[in-house]
């Protein structure tokens, strides 16, 4: 059964920070993995899918990478802001798509 | 953009009542979802849907479950004798294929059953 583990649990960092966030996963078999945010009482929005043959993706000040074979995959925040503050979940889809426990993050000014 | 839209946003209902919660997926796309998240844990993988049944289903998703796409655009997840337990957000999603494609997830709806 896949199992997704998120690291840290939580994150506070001054504005302006670069920070990885981390995601393992226990099933290299996966089609892909895709990385949302989570604002508190909202929905998840999408912010990068990476398929199972790919390395990383990138989109603006987000890169996420994937190592299937490790089962692992990081999230790269540059020059972080205090509108980063949010919940970030990982991802993986097999059969089923199975989520992490997510990362709370908090930029402070 | 298109999106993926639920209602109500929250609901609350008492234990032993039926309740139905509406999606409208994006409208090209062919595969649906349903996914809950119990406060304060993780988001679960309920069922999933294709070309009008069922493709997969978690152990979450007992008889007390069932989906229906009622015509071409609502999406909907009934609880049948709702439960203190079924408390959480549900978030319906969808995607134009299924393996290799991106979900989009809607806003959710938070159900309370009191």
């Amino acid at each position: 059964k896949q199992e997704v583990t998120q690291i840290p649990a939580a994150l506070s960092v001054p504005e302006g920070e670069n920070l990885v966030l981390n995601c393992s996963f226990t099933d290299s078999a996966i089609y892909n993995l895709q990385w949302f945010r989570q604002d508190p009482g909202k929905g998840l929005t999408s912010l990068l899918l990476i398929q199972s043959s790919q390395r990383e993706q990138t989109s603006g000040r987000l890169n996420a990478s994937l190592d299937k074979s490790s089962g692992r995959s990081t999230l790269y925040i540059a020059a972080s802001q205090p509108g980063d503050s949010a919940t970030y979940l990982c991802a993986v889809q097999g059969n089923d798509m199975r989520f992490g426990a997510g990362t709370r993050l908090t930029v402070k000014p | 953009e298109p999106e993926v839209t639920q209602t109500p946003s929250h609901q609350v209902t008492q234990m032993g009542q039926e309740v139905i919660l509406r999606c409208v997926p994006i409208s090209n796309h062919l595969y649906f979802y349903w996914y809950r998240q119990i406060l304060g844990q993780k988001v679960e993988f309920l069922v999933s849907f294709y070309n009008n049944e069922i493709s997969e289903k978690s152990e979450i998703f007992d008889d007390q479950f069932s989906v229906e796409r009622p015509d071409g655009s609502n999406f909907t997840l009934k609880i049948r004798s709702t439960k203190l337990e079924d408390s959480a957000m549900y978030f319906c999603a969808s995607g134009p294929g299924r393996m290799n494609t991106e979900a989009f997830f809607g806003q959710g709806t938070r159900l309370t059953v009191v």
